[in-house]
C-alpha cells in the first residue's frame, strides 16, 4: 500500500508567479485534503476534495484553487504569489466512513519559497 | 471561529522522563488527533481518539478524549532521544467534513 506522495519537494517562485503542487492519495483514499503550514505554526486548512468536487474550503482567498482526479490525486494552484504565500503545502488523504470518521495521512510536503 | 490552545510550547526534558501535553478547544469536537512532526517532514498519525472520555494507547504514547469533547492531551513515558520533534493536537468537527484544526505545537527536546 503506497503513502500520500507531493511533488515537488521544493519550490522556489516569483511573486506575481503560478505554482502547481502535485498530490497522489494513499491507496484506496478517494478524499484529499490541502493544508499551509507557515513556519512555526500548525497547518491550516486550504480545502478539500471528494470525488473531484470541492468538499469545504478554509479562510484561503480564491487565488488558491483545486482539482482533484478520477484516480483521487490532486492538484493546488496558486495564482499571483505572494511573498507570505511561502510556506510547507501538506496534502492529506483519507477515506471518509461512517459519520465521518477519519483518519488524515500526511505526504511529505512541498516547501515553497516565493522571492 | 474554532481554536484550539496547546500547551505547553515547549519541552526539554532528560532521556527516560515521561512528557505531557495537552489542547483544549473553544468548541466541541467529534474527534482528537495526535500528531508528530520532524523538520522538513509531514505529520505522521500518532493516535485518534472517537470517542468522550477514550483513552487510547500506541507503545509509550497514551492519549485521552475529554468528557467535555473541548480537550485532550497526550502523554509519553519513558522518553527516548527519537521522541525529539513537534507534537500537534488536531481536532475534527463532523459538521465541518474532514476539515482539521490544528494546535500550534509542543516542541519536545530530549536530552540523552
Amino acid at each position: 500500500e503506497t503513502g500520500v506522495t507531493q511533488s515537488p519537494t521544493h519550490l522556489i517562485k516569483t511573486r506575481g508567479q503560478q505554482v502547481t503542487l502535485r498530490c497522489s492519495s494513499q491507496s484506496g483514499h478517494n478524499t484529499v485534503s490541502w493544508y499551509q503550514q507557515a513556519l512555526g505554526q500548525g497547518p491550516q486548512f486550504i480545502f478539500q476534495y471528494y470525488r473531484e468536487e470541492e468538499n469545504g474550503r478554509g479562510n484561503f482567498p480564491p487565488r488558491f484553487s483545486g482539482l482533484q482526479f478520477p484516480n483521487y490525486s490532486s492538484e493546488l494552484n496558486v495564482n499571483a504569489l505572494e511573498l507570505d504565500d511561502s510556506a510547507l503545502y501538506l496534502c492529506a488523504s483519507s477515506a471518509p466512513g461512517q459519520g465521518s470518521n477519519t483518519e488524515a495521512f500526511f505526504g511529505q510536503g512541498t516547501r515553497l519559497t516565493v522571492v | 471561529g474554532q481554536q484550539l490552545n496547546q500547551s505547553p510550547q515547549s519541552m526539554f526534558i532528560q532521556e527516560g522522563e515521561d512528557v505531557s501535553m495537552n489542547c483544549t478547544s473553544s468548541s466541541i469536537f467529534n474527534t482528537w488527533l495526535w500528531y508528530k512532526q520532524d523538520p522538513g517532514e509531514g505529520p505522521v498519525l500518532l493516535i485518534a481518539l472517537y470517542k468522550a472520555g477514550e483513552l487510547t494507547s500506541n507503545g509509550r504514547l497514551t492519549a485521552q478524549f475529554g468528557i467535555t469533547r473541548k480537550d485532550s492531551f497526550l502523554n509519553i513515558s519513558a522518553s527516548i532521544p527519537s521522541d525529539v520533534g513537534i507534537y500537534f493536537c488536531a481536532g475534527q468537527d463532523y459538521n465541518q467534513g474532514g476539515k482539521l484544526i490544528f494546535g500550534q505545537g509542543t516542541e519536545l527536546s530530549v536530552k540523552p
